[in-house]
C-alpha cells in the first residue's frame, strides 16, 4: 500500500530564506507526482505536476524534483515571502494509475 | 473555465439528519473524485469514478455513506444518517484520462454535524 510522508510537519523561516520541503513515498511504482498548495479553510491549488519520466519542473520561484528510484521529490522555494505562508501537500497517482495518495503535508510560515 | 464546483460550501446540521453535497467537474473531464480532510487523518480518497461509473469504493467508512453520479457534469456524496465524526471538509476533484494530466480541486464543502 503507498504511503506519503512529509518531512517536517511544520517550518517556520524569516523572509528571504529559499526553504526545501520533502516527500518520501514508499512505492516507486508511480505514475506521477504532484504539489498542491493550501491556505487555511480554503480549498487545493496546484502547484507542479511532475510526470513519471521528468526529473524536474519549474514555475517561478517554485522548483520540484522527482526521483523515483530513491522514492523522493522536493519542492524547493527560492526568495521565501510572507505570501509563501500555506500548507503544502504531495500526492503521488498510485499504481493504478488514477487516485492521488497525500500526504499529511507541510505547513510553511515565513514571518516579515 | 470556472474549474471544480462544489455546494454548499459550508453545512451545518443536527446528528441524524441526511446530507447531500454537490460537485459540478471540469467539463470534458472523464474522472471525479471525492476526498475527505480531517486534522487527524489528512486527505482521504472516498470514491472515483470514470466516465460516470464508480470504479473504487474502498474509501467509503460505512454504509450511510453513498455517491452517485448521473451525468457526466454532476455528482453527489450523501450521508444518511449523519454523526458527530462526519465532520470535516469533503473535496471534489476531477481530471482528464492520461497519466500526463494533473488534478483540479474544488473548493470544499465543510460538513459540521452537531
Amino acid at each position: 500500500k503507498q504511503e506519503v510522508t512529509q518531512i517536517p510537519a511544520a517550518l517556520s523561516v524569516p523572509e528571504g530564506e529559499n526553504l526545501v520541503l520533502n516527500c518520501s513515498f514508499t512505492d516507486s511504482a508511480i505514475y506521477n507526482l504532484q504539489w498542491f498548495r493550501q491556505d487555511p479553510g480554503k480549498g487545493l491549488t496546484s502547484l507542479l505536476l511532475i510526470q513519471s519520466s521528468q526529473r524536474e519542473q519549474t514555475s517561478g520561484r517554485l522548483n520540484a524534483s522527482l526521483d523515483k528510484s530513491s522514492g523522493r521529490s522536493t519542492l524547493y522555494i527560492a526568495a521565501s515571502q510572507p505570501g509563501d505562508s500555506a500548507t503544502y501537500l504531495c500526492a503521488v497517482f498510485n499504481q493504478a494509475g488514477t487516485a492521488l495518495i497525500f500526504g499529511k503535508g507541510t505547513t510553511l510560515s515565513v514571518s516579515s | 473555465d470556472a474549474g471544480v464546483i462544489q455546494s454548499p460550501r459550508h453545512e451545518v446540521t443536527e446528528m441524524g439528519q441526511e446530507v447531500t453535497l454537490r460537485c459540478k467537474p471540469i467539463s470534458g473531464h472523464d474522472y471525479l473524485f471525492w476526498y475527505r480532510q480531517t486534522m487527524m487523518r489528512g486527505l482521504e480518497l472516498l470514491i472515483y469514478f470514470n466516465n460516470n461509473v464508480p470504479i473504487d469504493d474502498s474509501g467509503m467508512p460505512e454504509d450511510r455513506f453513498s455517491a452517485k453520479m448521473p451525468n457526466a457534469s454532476f455528482s453527489t456524496l450523501k450521508i444518511q444518517p449523519s454523526e458527530p465524526r462526519d465532520s470535516a471538509v469533503y473535496f471534489c476533484a476531477s481530471r482528464e484520462t492520461g497519466t500526463n494530466y494533473g488534478y483540479t480541486f474544488g473548493s470544499g464543502t465543510r460538513l459540521t454535524v452537531v
